[in-house]
């Protein structure tokens, strides 16, 4: 199974700063890459697809990049919404995988 | 409005079965894989099963095989998970969700998730 590894497990930022979420896979995913916003309570909501592809209605400061095996979230100026955990899921190989997540807290 | 309602789900005793439903309703079901994703509590997503938009492939991890069994009814727009042989481990909040157009089993929208306790 591909193994899909999160860093930070927590990050701390202040709205209006920067957020760098990583993911690494232990093994090439070429660009089959997804990445989920989850709130408490809620579901998870799909933000990036393909690596770099942003979802319908997701605003232009979430941007994906990477390829292979390593990967990375970016959050351009956190909002306040944006406190949440964020996973990365694989979907080049079965069994689909996901990271272990990222919480950014304030 | 793509809408996804899961039921069916509750208490069970280990080794006991339970049938989650997944009613769907806002696109045209038959044209999409779907899929189940579990989440512990308190811990990260866990993808079950997937299936294709006709019902003919399944795809499962290894964990599952054998003891949960996906199926689809197109004329029903529903989506089911059989589990047989629960276990403590097998609690978890199941979410269904669909695939999104295109290739490769990424997510674009998911039910609000149902509660299944595998407890004595």
């Amino acid at each position: 199974d591909i193994v899909m590894t999160q860093s930070p497990a927590t990050l701390s930022v202040s709205p209006g700063e920067r957020a760098t979420l990583s993911c690494r896979a232990s093994q090439s995913v070429s660009s089959k890459l997804a990445w989920y916003q989850q709130k408490p309570g809620q579901a998870p909501r799909l933000l990036i697809s393909g690596a770099s592809a942003r979802a319908t209605g997701i605003p232009a400061r979430f941007s994906g990049s990477g390829s292979g095996t390593e990967f990375t979230l970016t959050i351009s100026s956190l909002q306040s919404e944006d406190f949440a955990v964020y996973y990365c899921q694989q979907y080049i190989k079965w069994p689909l995988t996901f990271g272990g997540g990222t919480k950014v807290e304030i | 409005e793509v809408h996804l309602l899961e039921s069916g789900g509750g208490l069970v005793q280990p080794g006991g079965s339970l049938r989650l439903s997944c009613a769907a309703s806002g696109f045209t079901f038959s044209n999409h894989d779907m899929h189940w994703v579990r989440q512990a509590l308190g811990k990260g997503l866990e993808w079950v099963s997937g299936i294709s938009g006709s019902g003919d492939i399944t795809y499962q991890p290894d964990s599952v095989k054998g003891r949960f069994t996906i199926s689809r009814d197109n004329s029903k727009n529903t989506l089911f998970l059989q589990m047989n042989g629960l276990r403590a481990e097998a609690t978890a909040v199941y979410y269904c969700a669909r695939a999104a157009p295109g290739e490769g089993a990424r997510f674009d929208y998911w039910g609000q998730g149902i509660l299944v306790t595998v407890s004595s």
